[in-house]
């Protein structure tokens, strides 16, 4: 059973630039949460997509954009790279469990974004 | 504003020794507070708490919450070098119908051999 799955691991990228990074989620998870880790700090959530929607956004601007397919899959898409940009970017899944006060995120290795 | 603050930000400590690490918050519509072991890159889940005072163990790992003062706290005992690692906290909570985790920054452990 494979876990959270992203692509690519590592990328560069020079300012202005757009990038799409890519997550498979757990099987049998049908939610997708992304998240962006910049040295020494935790991760801050960017959005979250259940259902082929964003259901849910963080403090990020617009350039930060999503999208999931009917498999669950989903996509980060960042336009007009900053420097700041840089940074290590998870994604996590978890089950939809209406109700539960738990759903349980399983993270992916990460894909690790250097802007020049 | 939700807040996860963790403390101290990093520690060095030798094999053997117990380790407390300490998570406190400020968090509406609190559902559970996780602990996870960042090695590398994929944090690992290590606990879920969500009720006051019953303490969670695995190993030399264990954890409680306080629901009343707004804390955690990850205890390690008889470290190993293979503790080393960015332990994080997460708070789960609900709003607008779904679930959102807020992290903390993490505390940095090096232990030594």
């Amino acid at each position: 059973d494979a876990g959270v799955t992203q692509s690519p691991t590592h990328l560069i990228k020079t300012r202005g630039q757009q990038v799409t990074l890519r997550c498979s989620p757990k099987s049998g998870h049908d939610t997708v949460s992304w998240y962006q880790q910049a040295l020494g700090q935790g991760p801050q959530f960017i959005f979250q997509y259940y259902e082929e929607e964003e259901r849910q956004r963080g403090n990020f601007p617009d350039r930060f954009s999503g999208h999931q397919f009917p498999n669950y899959s989903s996509e980060l898409n960042v336009n007009a790279l900053l420097l700041g940009d840089s940074a290590l970017y998870l994604c996590a899944s978890s089950l939809e469990l209406r109700g539960s006060s738990y759903n349980e995120q399983f993270f992916g290795p990460g894909t690790r974004l250097t802007v020049l | 504003e939700d807040k996860v603050v963790q403390s101290p930000l990093s520690l060095v400590v030798h094999e053997g020794d117990t380790v407390t690490l300490n998570c406190s918050y400020e968090v509406t519509n609190f559902r559970s507070l996780l602990w996870y072991k960042q090695e590398k890159k994929a944090p690992t889940f290590l606990f879920m708490l969500t009720s006051s005072g019953i303490e969670k163990k695995s190993g030399r790992l264990s954890s409680i919450l306080d629901k009343k003062e707004l804390f955690s706290i990850l205890n390690i005992t008889a470290t190993q070098t293979g503790d080393s690692a960015v332990y994080l906290c997460a708070l789960n909570r609900y709003t607008s119908g779904t679930y959102k985790y807020i992290f903390g920054t993490g505390t940095r452990l090096k232990v030594l051999a």
